[in-house]
């Protein structure tokens, strides 16, 4: 059984329009989420993380929306751009065992 | 800040053989990983080490071996490399098991 889980493969949005990524995971001793993008050729980027002691993060554009009781996560990008077209992944781990657990990736994609 | 290397970029081996690849960090950091990523998939963990000369076990440790040599630098084999293969093996690093993992570029393996 899939730890974490990204709703959607892929999602295209018009540029300006909100982009919004879904995760869920099994395991309720997660308690670190973190959010990588990654590009093409590229390793992944740290772009976003949230503690399970919180229920939203935002970073510029970037708002994370998290419910431990429904064990499910969403990241929201505001104002998207044709930059920010990329291969997002959710994360999770249990801080006491240090060992991030990712899901599949939606591959974003902003068009102009 | 630092950076992760990897090297080599790019390694086509052939079936049955053992393949090594190496990863370089400058950020003094303790722990480093190493994950395996296939196309359209997320990453999945193979070895991570908390200090020089330690070495665990991921959940897709079998048929690697690692080895961290020093502080610094982190190697992963291959030792039985299979036909048709082909993955992408991403290196990273974090200062504790709870910080922040930095990606290198990865190396990408195709096996004939």
């Amino acid at each position: 059984q899939q730890q974490v889980r990204q709703s959607s493969q892929s999602l295209t949005v018009w540029e300006g329009e909100t982009a919004i990524l879904n995760c869920s995971y099994e395991n309720s001793a997660f308690d670190y989420f973190p959010w990588y993008q990654q590009f093409p050729g590229e390793g992944p980027a740290l772009l976003i993380a949230i503690r399970s002691v919180s229920d939203k993060k935002e970073d510029g554009r970037f708002t994370i929306f998290f419910n431990k009781r429904e064990k499910n996560l969403s990241l929201h990008i505001k104002d998207s751009q044709p930059g920010d077209s990329a291969t997002y992944f959710c994360a999770a781990m249990n801080t006491n065992t240090g060992k991030l657990t990712f899901g599949d990736g939606t591959v974003l994609t902003v068009k102009p | 800040g630092g950076i992760i290397t990897q090297t080599p970029k790019f390694l086509i081996g052939q079936e049955g053989q053992k393949l090594t690849l190496k990863c370089q960090q400058n950020f003094n950091h303790d722990t480093m990983y190493w994950y395996r990523q296939d196309s359209g998939k997320g990453l999945r963990l193979i070895y991570y080490s908390i200090t020089e000369n330690d070495l665990q076990k991921g959940d897709l440790s079998e048929g690697y071996d690692a080895s961290r040599e020093k502080k610094s630098s982190f190697s992963l084999t291959v030792t039985s490399a299979q036909k048709n293969e082909m993955a992408v093996f991403l290196c990273a690093s974090s200062k504790g098991g709870e910080d922040t993992q930095y990606f290198g570029p990865g190396t990408r393996l195709l096996v004939l």
